[in-house]
Formats: C-alpha cells, sequence, structure tokens
C-alpha cells in the first residue's frame, strides 16, 4: 500500500524558513518522480514543485523559484522541501504526491497534507 | 507558461445528469492532461490521465477526451458522491499547472 506521510509543517514568521519531509512507502521510491503541490485557504490546487526520479532534475512553479529547493533521498525513501524567505501568500496545506512514473506524469497519490501558516 | 482554464466555475446539476466540464490550455500540451476529483476536507484523486485512460478504481461513468488544447471531463448518471470540485492539471513541461476548478454541487 502506497503511503506518503508529510512533517514540518508549522507557524513561521514572514521572511523565515521551514523544511517539510515526505516519507514514502509502499513503492519502489527512486522509480519516481516526486511533486508538492499547495492549496491556500478556500482556494484551488497550485503545483509547487517536482523531483524526477533520478534525483537531479527539479522544476518550480514561478512563484517560489529561488526561495523553495525540493530534494530527495532515495536510500530514505524521503523527500523534501526547503522553504526560505516566506511570504503570507505560501500559507497553506502542502500536499507531497507520487507521480506516476519517474518523470513528467500526472499524481496518483497524495499525502495528508501539512499546513504552513506565514504569520507574525 | 501555459495557462489553464476551466468552465464552468461552478455548476448544479441533478442525480442522474449527464454533465460535462471543460479544460483549456493556452498552448498545445497534447494529450498531458490529468483530472482530479476533490471533495471538502479530502485529498484529490486522480480520475483521468493521459486526457481520456481511466484511473483504476475510478467509476466508468467518469470520461475524459480531448488533445491540444481543448479537453472535457464527462460524468455521466451522475451519483451523490460526485459533489466536488473538480480540476484539470497539464503535465507536458513543467510547470504543471493546474486549472482553477470546477466545483459540482447537486440540487
Amino acid at each position: 500500500e502506497v503511503q506518503l506521510l508529510e512533517s514540518g509543517g508549522d507557524l513561521v514568521q514572514p521572511g523565515g524558513s521551514l523544511r517539510l519531509s515526505c516519507a514514502a512507502s509502499g513503492f519502489i521510491f527512486s522509480n519516481y518522480a516526486m511533486s508538492w503541490v499547495r492549496q491556500a485557504p478556500g482556494k484551488g490546487l497550485e503545483w509547487v514543485a517536482v523531483i524526477y526520479g533520478d534525483t537531479s532534475t527539479t522544476y518550480y512553479a514561478d512563484a517560489v523559484k529561488g526561495r523553495f529547493s525540493i530534494s530527495r533521498d532515495n536510500s530514505e525513501n524521503t523527500f523534501y522541501l526547503q522553504m526560505s524567505s516566506l511570504r503570507a501568500e505560501d500559507t497553506a496545506v502542502y500536499f507531497c504526491a507520487k507521480g506516476r512514473s519517474a518523470v513528467a506524469a500526472a499524481i496518483n497519490y497524495w499525502g495528508q497534507g501539512a499546513l504552513v501558516t506565514v504569520s507574525s | 507558461d501555459i495557462q489553464m482554464t476551466q468552465s464552468p466555475s461552478s455548476l448544479s446539476a441533478s442525480i442522474g445528469d449527464r454533465l460535462t466540464i471543460t479544460c483549456r490550455a493556452s498552448q498545445g500540451v497534447s494529450n498531458y492532461l490529468a483530472w482530479y476529483q476533490q471533495k471538502p476536507g479530502k485529498v484529490p484523486k486522480l480520475l483521468i490521465y493521459a486526457a481520456s485512460t481511466l484511473q483504476s478504481g475510478v467509476p466508468s461513468r467518469f470520461s475524459g477526451s480531448g488533445s491540444g488544447t481543448d479537453f472535457t471531463l464527462t460524468i455521466s448518471n451522475l451519483q451523490p458522491e460526485d459533489a466536488a470540485t473538480y480540476y484539470c492539471q497539464k503535465y507536458n513541461t513543467a510547470p504543471f499547472t493546474f486549472g482553477p476548478g470546477t466545483k459540482v454541487n447537486l440540487k
């Protein structure tokens, strides 16, 4: 059974940093692209970043480029989202998600989400 | 970047109705288009990928079509559990943008 478990959500001040983690199980982790998708309160889904199975290919939404960094540790079946220079508009539930393949693909599994609140 | 739009933004329908949601890309995305269903307080669920391929376990009343810039999600024989918000997503190249969503309400 595929499981994705996020951790690290918290209240952080504007300009601060936070790292989200997503522990994966139930599949061969290195064979799949992994993504972060966020959803602000009462809003729609916003794709944030993806890292391909090869660990070296990453892409970001313009809204977070230069501030967020996605990485993965295939030996630990875990991937991460390092967030810096956080803004109020980054407040959202952050979902970690598994793609259907090692590269660009639809998302077939989602974590339950981690709440990040950026506020003073 | 390619922009994704959906129409309508919301609709009301009755049990048993057939309804169609449209997703449009500002540039062609071939068939790299997925549809998701999200119910309040729940995580999204993949319904359709590659524009028309039904994800395993999804009821056959859901279907997708289209290629290039224009796509549709059709729900035939609407059921109470289909009340939700539906999102399209393109994934041909990054950014893998979602559409703004279509909220389906039951009359």
